[in-house]
This record gives structure tokens, C-alpha cells and sequence, in this order.
């Protein structure tokens, strides 16, 4: 069964600072790993995705996240935070090889603040 | 582009009333998805269709069920509801269902 572990469940930077959100993730097969941003009163979007190809991936809004299967982790990353930024970001695993009934699997979730 | 549509965005109940929440899409997915989000819990998987014509509980079931009614909709049922039932329920949709899935923008249920 496939799982993701992001620990803690706030960090809170200053704008203009590196953001760095982990994600560590279990299964047992190569899988697909997301990263989803909410705010406020919205749904989840997609911020990017990786599908097997390169390992960095950039996503929207410059972040990025890098799939690193010796340490199975997938953090998101962003080189200067803006105040836009704060939200609750998650991420999500899935196992592309067990065809319909292979699903994503979300971790709790984390919030980001952004200090002035 | 509508994407992913919940209706309605709110609603207040009262303990054992039933609502049916509605979620249609437009982007010809194969499968859809309903979760529940409630404060550090995360989201939370009720029920999923990985395709047209059927249907799967995914974490949290009970108190729910839910109705394909074509490949564009999918909606959920409380029956008889629970203060519990209490949350904010996002639809979702995808290609297949280990791809990206597309999130509507909820409805926050309130049952007193």
C-alpha cells in the first residue's frame, strides 16, 4: 500500500526566504507524486507533477520539487517566498501500474504563513 | 471552462434531515471522487468511481452513499445527518484514476 508522510503541520517564513516543504512517501513500485496548493475557501490545484520523467519537475507560481528515490522523498521547494504563498499545500502519491483501482493518496497536508 | 461543479457551495441542516450534494464535470474524466476535509484531519476519501457504472468506499463510508449517474456526475447522499457530518466536501475528478485529479471549490455543510 502506498503512503506520504509530510511531517509537521505548519511552517511559517519570512518573505524573501527559501520555502521548503517535505514530503516522503512509501511504495512499492515506481509511483506518480503530486503536490496540490488550497487557499482559503478553494479547492486543491495541481502545482505540479512527477510521472517517471525528468526528476526535477517546476511547477506554477516557481516552485519546484525534486523526486529522490534513494531518500523516497519528493520536497517542494521555492528559492524566495512571496506572501501569496501562504496556503496549505499537500501531497499525494499514486501507483500507475495497478490500473482502475490505483488511486492518489494525500498526506495531511501543511500550512504555509509568510511573515512581512 | 467549469471544470469540476458543486452545488450547492453551503447549506445548514438539521440533525436526521437528508441532502443530496450534486457534482458534474465537463472535462470527459473517467473517474471521480468524494472526500470530506475537516480541520487536521486532512482530506479524507467517502466514495470513488474509477469509471462510469461504478462505484468503491474509499476511508470514511458510513453515514454516505453515493449514485454515477453518468460519466459527467456523481453525487453524494447523506441520509439521515449527523452533526458529525459536519465538514466541508470536495468533488474531484480525473482521467484515470491514478492521474491528477481536478478539485471543485466545495460545499461547506453545517448539520445542527
Amino acid at each position: 500500500a502506498q503512503s506520504v508522510t509530510q511531517l509537521g503541520s505548519h511552517v511559517s517564513v519570512s518573505e524573501g526566504a527559501l520555502v521548503l516543504l517535505r514530503c516522503n512517501y512509501s511504495s512499492s513500485v515506481p509511483p506518480y507524486l503530486f503536490w496540490y496548493v488550497q487557499y482559503p475557501n478553494q479547492g486543491l490545484q495541481l502545482l505540479l507533477k512527477y510521472t517517471s520523467a525528468a526528476t526535477l519537475v517546476k511547477g506554477i507560481n516557481g516552485f519546484e520539487a525534486e523526486f529522490k528515490k534513494s531518500e523516497t522523498s519528493f520536497h517542494l521547494t521555492k528559492p524566495s517566498a512571496h506572501m501569496s504563498d501562504a496556503a496549505e499545500y499537500f501531497c499525494a502519491v499514486s501507483d500507475p501500474h495497478t490500473g482502475a483501482n490505483s488511486k492518489l493518496t494525500f498526506g495531511k497536508g501543511i500550512t504555509l504563513s509568510v511573515r512581512p | 471552462n467549469a471544470g469540476v461543479t458543486q452545488t450547492p457551495k453551503f447549506q445548514v441542516l438539521k440533525t436526521g434531515q437528508s441532502m443530496t450534494l450534486q457534482c458534474a464535470q465537463d472535462m470527459n474524466h473517467n473517474s471521480m471522487y468524494w472526500y470530506r476535509q475537516d480541520p487536521g484531519m486532512g482530506l479524507r476519501l467517502i466514495y470513488y468511481s474509477a469509471s462510469e457504472g461504478t462505484t468503491d468506499k474509499g476511508e470514511v463510508p458510513n453515514g454516505y452513499n453515493v449514485s454515477r449517474l453518468n460519466k459527467r456526475e456523481f453525487s453524494l447522499r447523506l441520509e439521515s445527518a449527523a452533526p458529525s457530518q459536519t465538514s466541508v466536501y470536495f468533488c474531484a475528478s480525473s482521467p484515470f484514476s491514478w492521474q491528477p485529479q481536478h478539485f471543485g471549490d466545495g460545499t461547506r455543510l453545517s448539520i445542527l
